[in-house]
């Protein structure tokens, strides 16, 4: 187990609703990154965020927001939810130094269903 | 822009013989380039990664990779295969030029192991 633990488990929101997803980082990261796994695909970078500030972001709308807090942990928030937000949401953490070759440590994943 | 191709949906291999998992990459400067696995219902787990040097790189039970820069190449594989080694396979690469935070994953190959 890598030490990154995500909240909750599974979830079922209605379209349109917003729902706040939360990670735990693994003790001594200081960056955390969220990623999207729709069905039968690889996963795809949402964003990241580093020193409480978001640190690069993938091809995701605005609705789709973060936040990083001073012990490292993160929530993931999405706004007016569509069907296609249904899917595997994973928080990966790591210990950034600037040179990119740091391994990201994933956590279990919240599964997310929008009806 | 980075990119990542896992050209086989699926791989199917007898337990104890020999297996590989393709990879080929696109990026516009040098690569880091990853394997995760991942379990059903589980996040992903990591196995290895290349930063530099060998071209042959070591991971956790018992897997290895293979670097090749001409084939821009990162095939993943293990001397003989457990039917516990069934799962879905990701490779993943950030380019160390462009200062991209982002993980960009293929689209995963399933592993079956037949006993």
């Amino acid at each position: 187990e890598t030490g990154v633990t995500q909240s909750p488990t599974h979830l079922i929101k209605t379209r349109g609703q917003q729902v706040t997803l939360r990670c735990s980082s693994q003790s001594g990261h200081n960056t955390v990154s969220w990623y999207q796994q729709a069905l039968g695909q690889g996963p795809q970078f949402i964003f990241q965020y580093y020193r409480e500030e978001e640190n690069g972001r993938g091809n995701f709308p605005p609705r789709f927001s973060g936040l990083q807090f001073p012990n490292y942990s993160s929530e993931l928030n999405v706004n007016a939810l569509e069907l296609d937000d249904s899917a595997l949401y994973l928080c990966a953490s790591s210990l950034e130094s600037g040179g990119l070759q740091e391994t990201q440590y994933f956590g279990p994943g919240t599964r997310l269903l929008v009806l | 822009a980075q990119s990542v191709a896992q050209p086989e949906d699926q791989v199917n291999v007898a337990e104890g013989n020999p297996l590989t998992v393709k990879c080929t990459y696109s990026v516009s400067g040098n690569p880091y380039l990853f394997w995760y696995v991942q379990y059903p219902n589980r996040g992903l787990q990591f196995l290895l990664k290349y930063i530099t040097g060998d071209n042959l790189v070591k991971g956790s039970y018992g897997f290895e990779a293979e670097f090749n820069k001409s084939q821009t190449s990162f095939h993943l594989k293990k001397p003989s295969a457990l039917v516990s080694d069934s799962a879905l396979y990701f490779c993943a690469v950030r380019d160390r030029n462009t200062g991209r935070r982002a993980l960009t994953f293929g689209s995963g190959t399933r592993l079956q192991v037949q006993p």
